[in-house]
């Protein structure tokens, strides 16, 4: 089965500073998507990137997809308290589709001022 | 409409009651899936609907029964839990084929006593 590995499990950052979350999977990257999560609620879709090379930005927040790495990133520019969350990378679990997603254990981002 | 209802929000119920969740969506997808998510851990897959039929299990025990009615609606029946059952419970949907993005709901909080 496919696992993602997510770094840092958490992250402190003052408000205003950059900051990168990295998310790395033990096999072939079909679909990668990023989701962001308030404690005990639903998850938010950020962003989905399928081919090697993409980038897409929303905002402040750029991520990309290295698929030869089989890694993506996803970085974010002048942070802001509303940043602040857990951020989730979830992977297609196979190639058909309609198969759901494996997620990494997250990373618990907080926003310092 | 581009969200994904569930109901209810909180749930707390005894280990010999019959309770269900309801989700629902009018996007038109034809996959929909239940989630279970234990505090400070990752959504893991319990079912997948796809066209309203049954496509994968992920050896969830029988105590839980989900239910696709028709292609908008997604009920998970739950009875005879146990506390360890406890969790936040994701229900999301997505157009089937690989690359065409998850909507996730907020969620049931399930308390089992």
């Amino acid at each position: 089965s496919q696992e993602l590995e997510q770094s840092p499990q958490s992250l402190i950052v003052q408000e205003g500073k950059n900051l990168t979350i990295n998310c790395t999977s033990s096999k072939t990257l079909y679909g990668l998507y990023w989701y962001k999560q308030k404690y005990g609620e639903g998850l938010i879709f950020l962003m989905m990137l399928q081919k090697g090379g993409e980038e897409k930005s929303h905002e402040k927040i750029t991520a990309k997809l290295d698929e030869k790495k089989q890694q993506s990133s996803l970085h974010i520019t002048a942070s802001q308290p509303s940043h602040a969350g857990i951020y989730l990378c979830g992977a297609e679990r196979k190639g058909g589709g309609a198969d759901g997603l494996t997620f990494g254990k997250g990373t618990h981002l907080i926003i310092q001022p | 409409d581009t969200e994904v209802t569930q109901t209810p929000k909180h749930l707390v119920m005894g280990m010999t009651n019959k309770k269900s969740l309801k989700c629902e969506q009018h996007m038109g997808h034809r996959a929909m899936y239940w989630y279970k998510q234990k505090a400070k851990k990752p959504p893991e897959l319990m079912f997948v609907y796809s066209y309203e039929k049954l496509s994968i299990n992920e050896s969830v025990p029988s105590r839980f029964s989900p239910e696709c009615p028709n292609s908008s609606l997604l009920n998970l029946h739950l009875h005879a839990l146990q506390p360890e059952d406890s969790a936040l419970y994701l229900c999301a949907s997505s157009p089937t084929g690989r690359g065409r993005g998850y909507t996730f709901g907020s969620g049931t909080r399930l308390t089992v006593v």
